[in-house]
């Protein structure tokens, strides 16, 4: 059965901070998502990772795949109030096929003055 | 290009009673996926429908039940409702490429039901 982990669940950081949030998944696969999810709202899409290696940039987050180790990062440089939500990783079951993604239990991201 | 819709965005209904959702997807995907999201259980997949047929179901109990329209518009409709089926319900669209994997999946803002 296909698990993904993410870690922390709770993050409180201070502005301007750098810090990084770890996602493994234990089987394999090659599509990796972040999103993320302010309160009472939907997921948008940050992030897709299709290929070992891949590196994404977005402002100030950037997230990276490592197919090998199972292992997703988003890392969050400088951090800025606005980066305050809920983080997530999803992994594409069946590798895409099947449209069923796993998802993490969420990293819940804090940024304070 | 207009995003995905959900409709209703709020709900409220008693135990025993039945509901049914709508979600209408991107312009062009023909392939929408409903999740289950609690504070207990996280985000939950459901169900994915792609050319008005179900291709795969997660680990939910029949009441579950859901379909898709020549229009790629879908449904979910879920009967006999218990006090655990509160959840907000997202839907999301996206498209298939030639080798029928999924692309990114992009969610609507989701129905939020209240079971009283």
């Amino acid at each position: 059965e296909l698990k993904v982990e993410q870690n922390p669940l709770f993050l409180s950081m201070q502005e301007g901070k750098n810090y990084t949030i770890y996602c493994n998944y234990s089987t394999t696969s090659d599509r990796l998502y972040w999103y993320r999810q302010d309160p009472g709202k939907s997921l948008e899409s940050l992030f897709v990772l299709l290929s070992n290696g891949a590196v994404k940039q977005e402002g100030r987050l950037m997230a990276s795949l490592d197919t090998k180790a199972r292992l997703s990062t988003l890392h969050i440089t400088a951090a800025v109030h606005d980066l305050s939500a809920t983080y997530f990783c999803a992994v594409d079951k069946h590798g895409g096929s099947q449209g069923n993604l796993i998802f993490g239990k969420g990293t819940k991201l804090s940024v304070k003055p | 290009k207009a995003g995905v819709t959900q409709t209703p965005r709020y709900l409220i209904k008693t135990r025993g009673q039945q509901v049914t959702l709508s979600c209408s997807p991107i312009s062009g995907h023909r392939s929408v996926s409903w999740y289950q999201q609690t504070p207990g259980q996280g985000l939950q997949f459901l169900f994915e429908y792609f050319s008005e047929t179900q291709r795969n179901k997660g680990n939910f109990p029949g009441r579950f039940s859901g379909r898709q329209f020549s229009n790629s518009r879908s449904e979910m409709n879920v009967s006999t409702l218990e006090l655990g089926d509160s959840a907000l319900y997202l839907c999301a669209s996206s498209t298939r490429d030639r080798g029928f994997r999924s692309g990114t999946q992009y969610f609507g803002p989701g129905t939020r039901l209240t079971v009283l």
